[in-house]
Protein backbone atom coordinates (compact mmCIF):
# COMPACT_ATOMS: atom_id res chain seq x y z
CA UNK A 1 0.00 0.00 0.00
CA UNK A 2 1.19 3.30 -1.10
CA UNK A 3 1.98 5.74 1.59
CA UNK A 4 0.86 9.64 1.85
CA UNK A 5 2.94 10.96 -1.21
CA UNK A 6 3.19 14.89 -0.96
CA UNK A 7 4.11 17.13 -4.28
CA UNK A 8 6.69 18.79 -4.68
CA UNK A 9 8.72 18.01 -2.00
CA UNK A 10 11.20 21.06 -2.66
CA UNK A 11 9.66 24.34 -3.85
CA UNK A 12 11.43 27.78 -4.06
CA UNK A 13 9.05 31.30 -4.41
CA UNK A 14 9.30 34.87 -3.59
CA UNK A 15 8.04 37.21 -1.53
CA UNK A 16 4.22 38.20 -2.88
CA UNK A 17 3.97 34.75 -5.17
CA UNK A 18 0.95 32.31 -4.15
CA UNK A 19 1.77 28.58 -3.48
CA UNK A 20 -0.14 25.56 -3.80
CA UNK A 21 0.88 21.91 -2.34
CA UNK A 22 -0.75 18.83 -3.09
CA UNK A 23 -0.88 15.83 -0.75
CA UNK A 24 -2.36 12.42 -1.69
CA UNK A 25 -3.42 10.34 1.52
CA UNK A 26 -3.04 6.43 1.76
CA UNK A 27 -5.72 4.83 -0.34
CA UNK A 28 -9.38 4.72 1.74
CA UNK A 29 -8.50 7.20 3.94
CA UNK A 30 -10.71 9.92 4.19
CA UNK A 31 -9.13 12.21 6.81
CA UNK A 32 -6.51 14.85 5.87
CA UNK A 33 -4.74 17.28 7.95
CA UNK A 34 -2.03 20.01 7.38
CA UNK A 35 0.95 21.06 9.42
CA UNK A 36 3.55 23.38 9.30
CA UNK A 37 6.70 22.56 10.95
CA UNK A 38 9.63 25.41 11.66
CA UNK A 39 12.31 25.72 13.76
CA UNK A 40 11.26 27.76 15.79
CA UNK A 41 7.65 27.04 16.32
CA UNK A 42 7.71 23.70 15.64
CA UNK A 43 4.96 21.75 14.56
CA UNK A 44 2.20 23.79 14.14
CA UNK A 45 -1.49 22.48 13.04
CA UNK A 46 -2.86 24.39 10.12
CA UNK A 47 -6.28 22.36 9.18
CA UNK A 48 -8.18 19.10 9.23
CA UNK A 49 -10.46 18.05 5.86
CA UNK A 50 -12.63 15.38 6.22
CA UNK A 51 -15.25 14.54 3.12
CA UNK A 52 -13.96 17.79 1.18
CA UNK A 53 -15.24 19.69 4.79
CA UNK A 54 -13.24 21.55 6.98
CA UNK A 55 -13.73 20.14 10.44
CA UNK A 56 -11.04 22.08 12.35
CA UNK A 57 -8.37 24.98 11.60
CA UNK A 58 -5.50 26.50 13.65
CA UNK A 59 -4.29 29.83 14.66
CA UNK A 60 -3.04 30.68 10.73
CA UNK A 61 -4.24 33.99 8.81
CA UNK A 62 -6.30 33.83 6.12
CA UNK A 63 -3.67 33.83 3.20
CA UNK A 64 -3.25 29.87 4.27
CA UNK A 65 -6.15 28.12 2.86
CA UNK A 66 -7.04 24.21 1.49
CA UNK A 67 -9.77 21.90 0.18
CA UNK A 68 -9.88 18.63 -0.13
CA UNK A 69 -11.52 16.66 -3.21
CA UNK A 70 -13.89 14.21 -3.50
CA UNK A 71 -11.34 11.47 -4.09
CA UNK A 72 -9.80 12.83 -0.50
CA UNK A 73 -6.69 14.46 -2.17
CA UNK A 74 -6.02 17.60 -0.54
CA UNK A 75 -4.41 21.51 -1.68
CA UNK A 76 -3.21 24.04 0.37
CA UNK A 77 -3.12 27.41 -0.49
CA UNK A 78 -0.99 30.24 0.66
CA UNK A 79 -1.03 33.60 -0.88
CA UNK A 80 0.84 36.63 -0.59
CA UNK A 81 3.88 34.66 0.81
CA UNK A 82 6.38 36.12 3.67
CA UNK A 83 10.20 35.25 4.36
CA UNK A 84 8.12 33.50 7.40
CA UNK A 85 6.61 31.11 5.57
CA UNK A 86 9.58 29.36 5.04
CA UNK A 87 9.13 25.77 6.04
CA UNK A 88 8.18 22.25 6.04
CA UNK A 89 4.54 21.66 5.27
CA UNK A 90 3.25 17.97 6.22
CA UNK A 91 0.05 16.75 5.92
CA UNK A 92 -1.08 13.48 7.52
CA UNK A 93 -3.71 11.01 6.59
CA UNK A 94 -6.28 8.53 8.73
CA UNK A 95 -8.35 5.87 7.76
CA UNK A 96 -12.06 6.87 8.70
CA UNK A 97 -12.62 9.08 11.34
CA UNK A 98 -10.29 11.41 11.98
CA UNK A 99 -9.84 11.09 15.71
CA UNK A 100 -6.31 11.65 16.73
CA UNK A 101 -6.70 8.64 18.80
CA UNK A 102 -6.99 7.08 14.98
CA UNK A 103 -3.15 6.09 13.96
CA UNK A 104 -2.09 9.20 11.29
CA UNK A 105 0.44 8.66 8.72
CA UNK A 106 2.10 11.17 7.61
CA UNK A 107 4.10 12.42 4.14
CA UNK A 108 7.32 13.15 3.95
CA UNK A 109 6.72 16.85 3.79
CA UNK A 110 7.23 19.96 1.13
CA UNK A 111 9.65 22.38 2.00
CA UNK A 112 8.87 25.57 0.76
CA UNK A 113 12.17 28.36 0.89
CA UNK A 114 10.77 31.63 0.72
CA UNK A 115 13.15 34.83 -0.70
CA UNK B 1 -3.47 28.80 24.10
CA UNK B 2 -2.41 24.64 25.08
CA UNK B 3 1.32 24.28 25.36
CA UNK B 4 3.39 21.22 25.22
CA UNK B 5 7.14 21.71 26.29
CA UNK B 6 9.42 18.70 26.02
CA UNK B 7 12.80 18.12 27.73
CA UNK B 8 15.79 18.21 26.84
CA UNK B 9 15.75 19.61 23.87
CA UNK B 10 19.09 18.30 22.95
CA UNK B 11 20.25 14.95 24.24
CA UNK B 12 23.75 13.03 23.15
CA UNK B 13 24.49 9.92 24.74
CA UNK B 14 26.51 6.27 24.02
CA UNK B 15 25.29 3.69 22.82
CA UNK B 16 23.26 1.38 25.92
CA UNK B 17 22.95 3.98 27.98
CA UNK B 18 19.36 4.56 29.14
CA UNK B 19 17.50 7.94 28.88
CA UNK B 20 14.26 9.89 29.48
CA UNK B 21 12.49 12.72 27.60
CA UNK B 22 9.44 14.69 29.15
CA UNK B 23 6.59 15.82 27.88
CA UNK B 24 4.84 18.90 30.22
CA UNK B 25 1.80 20.94 30.40
CA UNK B 26 -0.57 22.72 32.08
CA UNK B 27 -3.74 21.69 30.36
CA UNK B 28 -5.68 18.12 30.26
CA UNK B 29 -5.28 16.13 27.30
CA UNK B 30 -7.38 13.58 26.10
CA UNK B 31 -5.08 11.47 24.71
CA UNK B 32 -1.32 12.05 23.80
CA UNK B 33 1.30 10.34 21.21
CA UNK B 34 4.40 10.02 20.57
CA UNK B 35 6.13 10.30 17.70
CA UNK B 36 9.74 9.71 16.00
CA UNK B 37 10.92 12.17 12.87
CA UNK B 38 14.05 11.26 11.01
CA UNK B 39 15.60 14.12 8.42
CA UNK B 40 13.75 14.09 5.20
CA UNK B 41 10.52 12.41 6.87
CA UNK B 42 7.35 13.01 8.30
CA UNK B 43 7.27 11.94 11.93
CA UNK B 44 6.27 8.43 12.66
CA UNK B 45 3.53 7.00 15.33
CA UNK B 46 5.09 5.33 17.96
CA UNK B 47 2.40 5.18 20.49
CA UNK B 48 -0.56 7.02 21.68
CA UNK B 49 -2.12 6.83 25.62
CA UNK B 50 -4.57 7.47 26.65
CA UNK B 51 -6.25 6.74 30.11
CA UNK B 52 -4.30 8.56 33.12
CA UNK B 53 -1.57 6.96 34.54
CA UNK B 54 -1.12 4.50 31.37
CA UNK B 55 1.85 2.45 30.91
CA UNK B 56 2.82 1.41 27.33
CA UNK B 57 6.00 -0.51 26.67
CA UNK B 58 6.93 -0.80 22.96
CA UNK B 59 10.49 -2.88 23.14
CA UNK B 60 13.10 -0.81 24.57
CA UNK B 61 10.93 1.68 24.76
CA UNK B 62 8.38 2.63 27.62
CA UNK B 63 5.89 5.13 28.21
CA UNK B 64 3.80 6.73 30.19
CA UNK B 65 1.03 9.11 30.80
CA UNK B 66 0.48 10.96 34.02
CA UNK B 67 -1.95 10.26 36.50
CA UNK B 68 -3.75 14.12 35.39
CA UNK B 69 -3.53 13.66 31.52
CA UNK B 70 -0.83 16.68 31.52
CA UNK B 71 2.57 15.12 31.11
CA UNK B 72 4.25 12.51 29.35
CA UNK B 73 7.66 10.24 29.34
CA UNK B 74 9.42 8.39 26.91
CA UNK B 75 12.20 5.96 28.55
CA UNK B 76 14.60 4.31 26.74
CA UNK B 77 16.64 1.56 27.62
CA UNK B 78 19.80 0.36 26.12
CA UNK B 79 19.99 3.40 23.66
CA UNK B 80 20.99 2.06 20.07
CA UNK B 81 22.09 4.41 17.31
CA UNK B 82 19.22 3.63 15.65
CA UNK B 83 17.44 5.29 17.98
CA UNK B 84 18.88 8.83 16.45
CA UNK B 85 16.00 11.13 15.82
CA UNK B 86 13.69 13.62 16.52
CA UNK B 87 11.02 12.94 19.60
CA UNK B 88 7.83 14.13 19.83
CA UNK B 89 5.15 14.30 22.00
CA UNK B 90 1.55 15.90 20.99
CA UNK B 91 -1.67 16.07 23.04
CA UNK B 92 -4.51 15.85 20.96
CA UNK B 93 -7.29 19.00 21.97
CA UNK B 94 -10.88 17.97 23.23
CA UNK B 95 -11.48 15.54 21.23
CA UNK B 96 -11.35 18.31 17.96
CA UNK B 97 -9.26 16.36 15.52
CA UNK B 98 -6.51 18.59 16.15
CA UNK B 99 -2.84 17.95 17.72
CA UNK B 100 -0.55 20.16 20.11
CA UNK B 101 2.78 19.28 19.05
CA UNK B 102 5.55 20.12 21.66
CA UNK B 103 9.08 21.44 20.54
CA UNK B 104 10.56 18.25 20.35
CA UNK B 105 13.55 16.38 21.50
CA UNK B 106 16.39 15.77 18.92
CA UNK B 107 17.92 12.41 20.25
CA UNK B 108 21.96 11.58 19.00
CA UNK B 109 23.25 7.82 20.01
CA UNK B 110 26.75 7.69 19.44
CA UNK B 111 28.13 4.45 18.81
Amino acid sequence: KAGVTQTPRYLIKTRGQQVTLSCSPISGHRSVSWYQQTPGQGLQFLFEYFSETQRNKGNFPGRFSGRQFSNSRSEMNVSTLELGDSALYLCASSPTSGQVTETQYFGPGTRLLVL
Amino acid sequence: TQLLEQSPQFLSIQEGENLTVYCNSSSVFSSLQWYRQEPGEGPVLLVTVVTGGEVKKLKRLTFQFGDARKDSSLHITAAQPGDTGLYLCAGEVDSSYKLIFGSGTRLLVRP
